[in-house]
């Protein structure tokens, strides 16, 4: 069975600094896998996908993935994040049949 | 092209009665996922829909929860008798083909049952 594990459950960060997020997922083939920002009260929405080729994906926001098939990771990243960025982030792996599973979820503060 | 709609967007309901929770797909989209996000806890999958066929309900509480997707008109997730612990955000999402697609999100039914 798959699972996706997202260690930090809390992340405090200041406005302008670096942040990375981190994602470990167990499956047993090359899995598709996602990102997913959570504002409050609000629904889902898609930051960035892997499905195969280049490990490094661009997403929108200024999020980038890195997708390392030997650490079965796929850690989220940005540069310089932005007081709008404070939110609930959901790292999801989509094996065979469809369904997401998702990690617990990280939720970001941003300091000003 | 409207994205996915769910409505109501906040429903409450008293311990024992029914709701039903409503999800339009995005246009095209044929298929539909239900997924559950339960206070203080992640998204968890309930069940995966097309057009008049549940395809995979291995998330569904054995009890009590029922969905359908019919032919004409939006899915319905519909809770029989609903209990304190059902409290929780319902989340629809679609996507346009099988796999290898993204699933887009709609916002959310907040269910509170009193």
């Amino acid at each position: 069975a798959q699972s996706v594990t997202q260690p930090d459950i809390h992340i405090t960060v200041s406005e302008g600094a670096s942040l990375e997020l981190r994602c470990n997922y167990s499956y047993g083939a090359t899995p598709y896998l996602f990102w997913y920002v959570q504002s409050p009260g609000q629904g889902l929405q898609l930051l960035l996908k892997y499905f195969s080729g280049d490990t490094l994906v661009q997403g929108i926001k200024g999020f980038e993935a890195e997708f390392k098939r030997s650490q079965s990771s796929f850690n989220l990243r940005k540069p310089s994040v932005h007081w709008s960025d404070a939110a609930e982030y959901f790292c999801a792996l989509q094996a065979a049949g469809n369904k997401l599973t998702f990690g617990g979820g990280t939720r970001v503060l941003v300091k000003p | 092209n409207a994205g996915v709609m769910q409505n109501p967007r906040h429903l409450v309901r008293r311990r024992g009665q029914e709701a039903r929770l409503r999800c339009s797909p995005m246009k095209g989209h044929s298929h539909v996922y239900w997924y559950r996000q339960l206070p203080e806890e992640g998204l968890k999958f309930m069940v995966y829909l097309q057009k008049e066929n549940i395809i995979d309900e291995s998330g569904m509480p054995k009890e009590r929860f029922s969905a359908e997707f019919p032919k004409e008109g939006p899915s319905i997730l519909r809770i029989q008798q609903v209990v304190r612990g059902d409290s929780a955000a319902y989340f629809c999402a679609s996507s346009l083909i099988r796999e290898a697609y993204e699933q887009y999100f709609g916002p959310g039914t907040r269910l509170t049952v009193t």
